[in-house]
């Protein structure tokens, strides 16, 4: 069985400073996507990496995938209140003749004005 | 564009009755469905997915079950419910990935 691992579970900083969440397998995935999930809504996509070593910049958000593609981190830079949110990894592989994919557990992140 | 459409957005049902949520997808043809169902403070567990019409499968034995009458309709049942069914649910499609979420149902078994 495949598992993801996100690190930190739980994270509260101040508006301004700077953080990174990890996202760890044992596995190999063909592709690795983040989303921001709000409150009561469904999770959002923020972006897909492919290639190990691949680096994805979106505004102050930079999204590194591992060189072995088993791994992932979200970085982002002077967070905004904006910011808040869970934020989920989930591993993509080729089962057959349809991708499916893995979630971790996330992490919930709060940025204090 | 493509939209997903899930109802209802909350419900409330007492323990041992029936359950029926659906979703529908728009601007997409034989997209692949899923259900996820979203503990607090978890990951989400896929339950069913499907590939076409009639077509379910699903990944962990439990009280409930899916149906896709249509190609871009897909259904999450139960005949009775169990607390344990509590959860946030949510639908989602892809084709060729990445997958994309409906807003969830928040259902309370009481």
């Amino acid at each position: 069985t495949q598992l993801l691992e996100q690190s930190p579970q739980f994270l509260s900083i101040q508006e301004g400073e700077n953080l990174t969440v990890y996202c760890n397998s044992s596995s190999v995935f063909s592709s690795l996507q983040w989303y921001r999930q709000e409150p009561g809504e469904g999770p959002v996509l923020l972006v897909t990496v492919v290639t190990g070593g691949e680096v994805k910049k979106l505004k102050r958000l930079t999204f590194q995938f591992g060189d072995a593609r088993k791994d992932s981190s979200l970085h982002i830079t002077a967070a905004q209140t904006g910011d808040t949110g869970l934020y989920l990894c989930a591993g993509g592989y080729v089962k057959t003749s349809y991708d499916k994919v893995i979630f971790g557990p996330g992490t919930s992140l709060s940025v204090i004005p | 564009s493509q939209t997903i459409h899930q109802w209802p957005a909350t419900l409330v049902q007492p323990v041992g009755s029936p359950l029926s949520l659906e979703c529908t997808v728009e601007g997409t043809s034989n997209p692949n469905l899923y259900w996820y169902r979203q503990a607090a403070g978890r990951g989400l567990q896929l339950l069913f997915y499907s590939v076409g019409i009639g077509q379910i499968s699903s990944e962990v034995p439990q009280n409930l079950s899916a149906s896709r009458p249509q190609d871009r309709q897909f259904i999450l049942s139960s005949k009775k419910l169990l607390l344990s069914d509590s959860g946030f649910y949510l639908c989602a499609w892809e084709r060729s990935s990445p997958l994309h979420f409906g807003n969830g149902t928040r259902l309370t078994v009481t």
